[in-house]
């Protein structure tokens, strides 16, 4: 199994520009979460996904937008990227909409420079 | 969303046990205890997690107190590639979506 897969792993960026991050997953799980780590700081929570069709907004959502039209995909959009978005990006998933007990599965992870 | 508190680093010799405490002195009875862990330049990877009773598998030990209002992550042997940050989450099995909600974590450097 490739468990969870990031696409691109670098990108850079110029202020204004929209892109995708892309993350797949071959695991069949229901839950699916966009992650961002800043240098020197913890991850925060950007959007997550309970299921096909259904999103929700994490800690940190302004400037992204995300869709889940199945199971195993749950791209991240960047409408107009800025330098604040200069970050490491994580995709994650796991089993179960909720089950508490249940670990995630993290990506590699998408390194973003905005200039 | 219950609190952690961890200690900001600890130094640990190759070949030693370690213990990475957790307090949770608000955690509720529905909390799930997670730790997680983020080697050099990856993803967050799980390690172990627990409700009420002590659990162990291949990679760590998890003993949780009666109370349940901490937790200590054991490694039985540290290795240098046990160098990492280690988190301690609380995941709230009644919550809608039931998070993962990272704090700042302990940073444990693995002396040879």
């Amino acid at each position: 199994n490739a468990g969870v897969t990031q696409t691109p792993k670098f990108q850079v960026l110029k202020t204004g520009q929209s892109m995708t991050l892309q993350c797949a997953q071959d695991m069949n799980h229901e839950y699916m979460s966009w992650y961002r780590q800043d240098p020197g700081m913890g991850l925060r929570l950007i959007h997550y996904s309970v299921g096909a069709g259904i999103t929700d907004q994490g800690e940190v959502p302004n400037g992204y937008n995300v869709s889940r039209s199945t199971t195993e995909d749950f791209p991240l959009r960047l409408l107009s990227a800025a330098p604040s978005q200069t970050s490491v990006y994580f995709c994650a998933s796991r089993m179960g909409q909720f089950r508490a007990w249940s670990g995630y599965t993290f990506g590699s992870g998408t390194r973003l420079t905005v200039v | 969303d219950a609190k952690t508190t961890q200690p900001n680093s600890m130094e640990s010799n190759e070949e030693e046990p370690v213990h990475l405490p957790c307090n949770h002195s608000t955690i509720s009875g529905t909390d799930y205890i997670h730790w997680y862990r983020q080697l050099p330049s990856q993803g967050p990877e799980y390690v172990i997690h627990g409700l009420t009773s002590n659990v162990n598998n291949r990679m760590a030990s998890l003993a949780i107190a009666e109370d349940r209002k901490s937790s200590t992550l054991i490694l039985h042997r540290a290795t240098l590639r046990d160098a990492a940050v280690y988190y301690c989450i609380l995941r709230d099995g009644m919550e809608y979506g039931n998070k993962l909600v990272f704090g700042a974590g302990t940073i444990l450097r693995v002396k040879s």
